[in-house]
Parts: C-alpha cells; sequence; structure tokens
C-alpha cells in the first residue's frame, strides 16, 4: 500500500516568516501535486511535479520533487495570512489512483 | 470555479437513513473520483469510473455504492448511515484514466444526526 507522509500536522507562524512542509513515502510515484484547501471548498491544485529533482516556482511558494521520486518538500518564503490553509500532497502512483497526505494545516497570523 | 458540480452543498439526515449525492464532471472530462473526507482520517479515495465503468476502489464501504451514466454524471449513494459517516464527500474528475490531474468540486457536507 502506498502512503504519504506530511509533516508537520500543524503549523501556525507569524506574517513574514518562511516554512517548509514535507511529504514523504516509501514508494516511487510517477507524479506528485500540491493542493490548497480552504474551509468549506474543495482542493485546488497548486502544481504537478513529475521529474526527479524538479524544482517549481509559483510566486512565494517553491515545490521540489525529490530524487527518487518518494517525497517533495512545499517552502514559502514570506508568508502573508492569505497562505493559510490546508495544506495536501498527493501521488500518482502504480495504480493510476491518486493517494493524498494526511495535509499540513498552516496558519499565518498578521 | 473548478468546472466540477455537486449537489446538494448540505445534507442532515437521521441514522438508519439513506442519501445519494450527485456529481457533475467537468466538460469533457470522462474520469470521476469520490473521496471522503472527515477530520480524523484526511481525504480517503472511496472509487473510481471512467467513462460509465468502475475502473478502481478504495476504501469503500459495502453499505455505499456509486455509478456513472450515461451522460457521465455520477452519484454517490449511501445507505443504513451511521453518525460516523458524517464527512464532506468529494466528487472530482480529470481528462483521463492514468496519471492526470483531477479537479475537485466544492464537496456535499452532510450530517448523520
Amino acid at each position: 500500500t502506498q502512503l504519504l507522509e506530511q509533516s508537520p500536522q500543524f503549523l501556525s507562524i507569524q506574517e513574514g516568516e518562511n516554512l517548509t512542509v514535507y511529504c514523504n513515502s516509501s514508494s516511487v510515484f510517477s507524479s506528485l501535486q500540491w493542493y490548497r484547501q480552504e474551509p468549506g471548498e474543495g482542493p485546488v491544485l497548486l502544481v504537478t511535479v513529475v521529474t526527479g529533482g524538479e524544482v517549481k516556482k509559483l510566486k512565494r511558494l517553491t515545490f521540489q520533487f525529490g530524487d527518487a521520486r518518494k517525497d517533495s518538500s512545499l517552502h514559502i518564503t514570506a508568508a502573508q495570512p492569505g497562505d493559510t490553509g490546508l495544506y495536501l500532497c498527493a501521488g500518482s502512483g502504480n495504480t493510476g489512483k491518486l493517494i493524498f497526505g494526511q495535509g499540513t494545516t498552516l496558519q499565518v497570523k498578521p | 470555479d473548478s468546472g466540477v458540480t455537486q449537489t446538494p452543498k448540505h445534507l442532515i439526515t437521521a441514522t438508519g437513513q439513506r442519501v445519494t449525492l450527485r456529481c457533475s464532471p467537468r466538460s469533457g472530462d470522462l474520469s470521476v473520483y469520490w473521496y471522503q473526507q472527515s477530520l480524523d482520517q484526511g481525504l480517503q479515495f472511496l472509487i473510481q469510473y471512467y467513462n460509465g465503468e468502475e475502473r478502481a476502489k478504495g476504501n469503500i464501504l459495502e453499505r455505499f455504492s456509486a455509478q456513472q451514466f450515461p451522460d457521465l454524471h455520477s452519484e454517490l449513494n449511501l445507505s443504513s448511515l451511521e453518525l460516523g459517516d458524517s464527512a464532506l464527500y468529494f466528487c472530482a474528475s480529470s481528462v483521463a484514466l492514468l496519471g492526470n490531474t483531477i479537479y475537485f468540486g466544492e464537496g456535499s457536507w452532510l450530517t448523520v444526526v
């Protein structure tokens, strides 16, 4: 069974701080996606990484896929209150179905 | 707006009852997925349909069933409801069967009392 573990589960920081969220697995994934979910809404796709070692940037967000395609990280620079939400990583495995991590709840205080 | 439409948005029902959740995928998407999200279990994959056929099954209880119709909309049927079935149920869709970006609807909040 392919599992994804996210850490930390909860993160509360001040506006302007940097943070990193990790997504780890013992399994190889063909691709890995990061979603952001706000209360009462569905997850919204932020990025998809496909190639081992790939780095993608989305404004203040930097996503990296591990060389072995078993892990990923999301780094946010100078966090803002608008970044508050639940961040989910999801891996596309050998069965094709998307497997989600438990999520990281981020609170950015002004 | 992801283009995936789910109804109803909120539903309150009693234990033992049966409910049907409905999903219209994005235009052109052939795959439909159902997920359950609860506080203690996170986002759990239930089932996937592709062009009317069941293609993958996750942690779906026997009391739950789903189908995808010829017009590609899908329904998730939940029966003999228990308090623990209270959760947010998401439908998502994608163009193809494997390895694609999936787009989520806004979810259906089910509360079993």
